[in-house]
């Protein structure tokens, strides 16, 4: 079954520098790799996701990029800002099966350093 | 309506105690899903309904009885539950096609359930 890695566990970033997370996965045929952010005491939302046939996503100070060679996919968050401090979930699933399940990583602690 | 429901927000039980946790949707999603989500841990998948059937069952104990009584409700059943159950209980839904595609999944806000 599928795999997600995800590095670091913890990062700690100034004030309005820029934030990268990546994570690998194992199965060739996950096509769909969403990002969520959780923050404390709710619930995960969903922030960008990416789909197999698409290289690099943005939306405003996120972005997320993919490399379908080496199973790799990655956010990018620039000038980050105190409310981007949050655990985020990438993951990652083979949409369009009836089985289908997403498979989250392990999840990585943002703090943004003021 | 672009929000997933669900009450009570927090829950303490004993262990023969029967509670329900329930969850609500108007998006027209056909999936809905239930996750256990432990401290520092990603949430974990327990069960998938799929035009109200129950298409996944990730061989979780008896003790969690799922329902889906329309297209737009999930619940929980809760019965003999061990503290070691106690961690947050998050619902989501999704479009969910005849194909069952469970891409774009949107979650709740969770129950925070605790076991005594």
């Amino acid at each position: 079954g599928e795999n997600v890695e995800q590095h670091p566990s913890t990062l700690s970033v100034q004030e309005g520098d820029s934030a990268v997370i990546k994570c690998t996965y194992s199965d060739s045929a996950s096509n769909y790799f969403p990002w969520y952010k959780q923050e404390l005491g709710k619930g995960p939302q969903l922030i960008i996701d990416i789909r197999s046939n698409v290289g690099e996503k943005k939306d405003q100070r996120i972005a997320v990029t993919l490399n379908k060679t080496a199973k790799h996919f990655s956010l990018h968050i620039t000038e980050t800002q105190p409310e981007d401090s949050a655990v985020y979930f990438c993951a990652a699933s083979n949409g369009g099966n009836r089985d289908d399940k997403i498979i989250f990583g392990k999840g990585t602690r943002l703090h943004i350093l003021p | 309506d672009t929000e997933v429901t669900q009450t009570p927000k927090h829950l303490v039980m004993g262990m023969t105690n029967k509670k329900s946790l329930k969850c609500e949707q108007h998006m027209g999603h056909r999936a809905m899903y239930w996750y256990k989500q432990k401290a520092k841990k990603p949430p974990e998948l327990m069960f998938v309904y799929s035009y109200e059937k129950l298409s996944i069952n990730e061989s979780v104990p008896s003790r969690f009885s799922p329902e889906c009584p329309n297209s737009s409700l999930l619940n929980l059943h809760l019965h003999a539950l061990q503290p070691e159950d106690s961690a947050l209980y998050l619902c989501a839904s999704s479009q969910g096609t005849a194909q069952g595609s469970y891409n774009e999944q949107f979650f709740g806000p969770g129950t925070r359930l605790t076991v005594l």
